[in-house]
């Protein structure tokens, strides 16, 4: 089993100013082909989950380009360039390399 | 616009069986590529991966809850399901459905259902 670990468990941040979140695998998300296995999620207040990045690095649709993913290996991060109050909620990172998928133990956004 | 929806008890009794149903909208579940998921999330784990299968049948189960599952799917009603059997108060969560795309180079849940609560407890 791939172990995710986040950090912060959580953070306020005043809107306008970036925020950023790591996340650690216990082992490399690298697969023989090349690809990074590494998605991030938010969780707003009352939703299910949705998928934000894929692949480390590419947003997905309607997702808006303040948020970037970057890392390799077994290190990654999701940054925000500038928060907005619609972005408060919960952000998983989740390995989808091996098919027991595991996720981070979530970080919550609070906004100051 | 794809979209699943969750459905089954609200309440089950201690060492009795969990059973939902995901019934999916917008697409076939038949298309190739998607595996069809279930996860849980409750306070203590978080979210939690539980299984997911493809049309033809083809399931992948969490270890740690494959003695306990059966998921299936039934292509002529758009579904899929899943069976916990010999519930605890630790399996009482959130129940999503989801979507996982599968082929080399995706490897992503979207879209989730909106969730279902299921309680254990007699």
């Amino acid at each position: 089993e791939i172990v995710m670990t986040q950090s912060p468990l959580s953070l306020s941040v005043t809107p306008g100013e970036p925020a950023s979140i790591s996340c650690r695998s216990s082992q490399s998300l690298l697969e023989y082909t090349g690809y990074t296995y590494l998605d991030w999620y938010l969780q707003k207040p009352g939703q299910p989950p949705q998928l934000l990045i894929y692949l480390v690095s590419n947003r997905a649709s309607g997702v808006p380009d303040r948020f970037s993913g970057s890392g390799s290996g077994t290190d990654f991060t999701l940054k925000i360039s500038r928060v907005e109050a619609e972005d408060v909620g919960i952000y998983y990172c989740m390995q989808a390399l091996q098919t027991h998928h595991t996720f981070g133990q979530g970080t919550k956004l609070e906004i100051k | 616009q794809v979209q699943l929806q969750e459905s089954g008890p609200g309440l089950v009794k201690p060492s009795q069986t969990l059973s939902l149903t995901c019934t999916v909208s917008g697409v076939s579940i038949s298309s190739d590529g998607y595996y069809w998921t279930w996860i849980r999330q409750s306070p203590g784990k978080g979210l939690e991966w539980i299984a997911y299968i493809n049309y033809s049948g083809s399931a992948y189960y969490n270890p740690y809850l494959r003695s306990r599952l059966t998921i299936s799917v039934d292509t002529s009603k758009n579904q899929f399901s899943l069976k916990l059997n010999s519930v605890t108060a630790a399996d009482t969560a959130v129940y999503f459905c989801a979507r996982y795309s599968s082929p080399r180079g995706t490897g992503w849940f979207d879209p989730w259902g909106q969730g279902t609560l299921v309680t254990v407890s007699s």
